[in-house]
């Protein structure tokens, strides 16, 4: 079946930068676009971007735009997350989501998130 | 950037009743709205997209409607395992794609 795996929790300083990984299986990696969502503890779910699997396009949230980086590994079906220059306000839960839609049908992101990873837990601490 | 409110914060429902929840965007998003249930732990999942459309695997008891700016998301006789929390998106206008603050709904 689908499934999108996450790396382990993280535990950062201020500062440093984290990277977490978002290994997908069940289906073709290059059909569909990969969204990472966070959310801090009680709070909202919050997009910070979304990339193309199949070309490497990506687009962030403006909020994230300086400090963000999405890539993608086609040959092991994998996303990357980025993020630079943490602080305290980053920790939470950050989610990879694939978007619903087929990339070709739609030509891009319809941004919505039909399966999601069991997240990974980043907490930024001194 | 579009704001998502939604009402009520919290719901009270004994099983088997019907919870009704809703949502508001700053601006109008056409049909462009999904549904998420969470659980304490997990994941969200997605329920329902195009406003009213039911995901692969969701169960008739939840149902969408709405268009414009209003939205309401309908659970008719809530299950044991549909207590949690409910996040409306909006993905008409991005970026960025945008939530809710969610409603929980709890046993009462």
């Amino acid at each position: 079946q689908v499934q999108l795996v996450q790396s382990g929790a993280e535990v950062k300083r201020p500062g440093a930068s984290v990277k977490v990984s978002c290994s997908t299986s069940g289906y073709s990696f290059s059909y569909y676009a990969i969204h990472w969502v966070r959310q801090a503890p009680g709070q909202r779910l919050e997009w910070m971007g979304w990339i193309n699997a199949d070309n490497g396009f990506t687009e962030y949230s403006q909020k994230f735009q300086d400090r963000i980086t999405m890539t993608r590994d086609t040959s092991a079906s994998t996303a990357y997350l980025e993020l630079s220059s943490l602080r305290s306000e980053d920790t939470a839960f950050y989610y990879c989501a694939r978007d619903r839609g087929r990339l070709i049908t739609f030509g891009g992101a319809t941004g919505t998130f039909d399966i999601w990873g069991q997240g990974t837990m980043v907490t930024v601490s001194s | 950037e579009i704001v998502m409110t939604q009402s009520p914060a919290t719901l009270s429902v004994s099983p088997g009743e019907r919870a009704t929840l809703s949502c508001r965007a700053s601006q109008s998003i056409s049909s462009n709205l999904a549904w998420y249930q969470q659980k304490p732990g997990q994941a969200p999942r997605l329920l329902i997209y195009g406003a009213s459309t039911r995901a692969t695997g969701i169960p008739a008891r939840f149902s969408g409607s709405g268009s414009g700016t209003d939205f309401t998301l309908t659970i008719t006789s809530l299950q044991s395992e549909d207590f949690a929390v409910y996040y409306c998106q909006q993905y008409n206008k991005w970026p960025p794609w945008t939530f809710g603050q969610g409603t929980k709904v709890e046993i009462k």
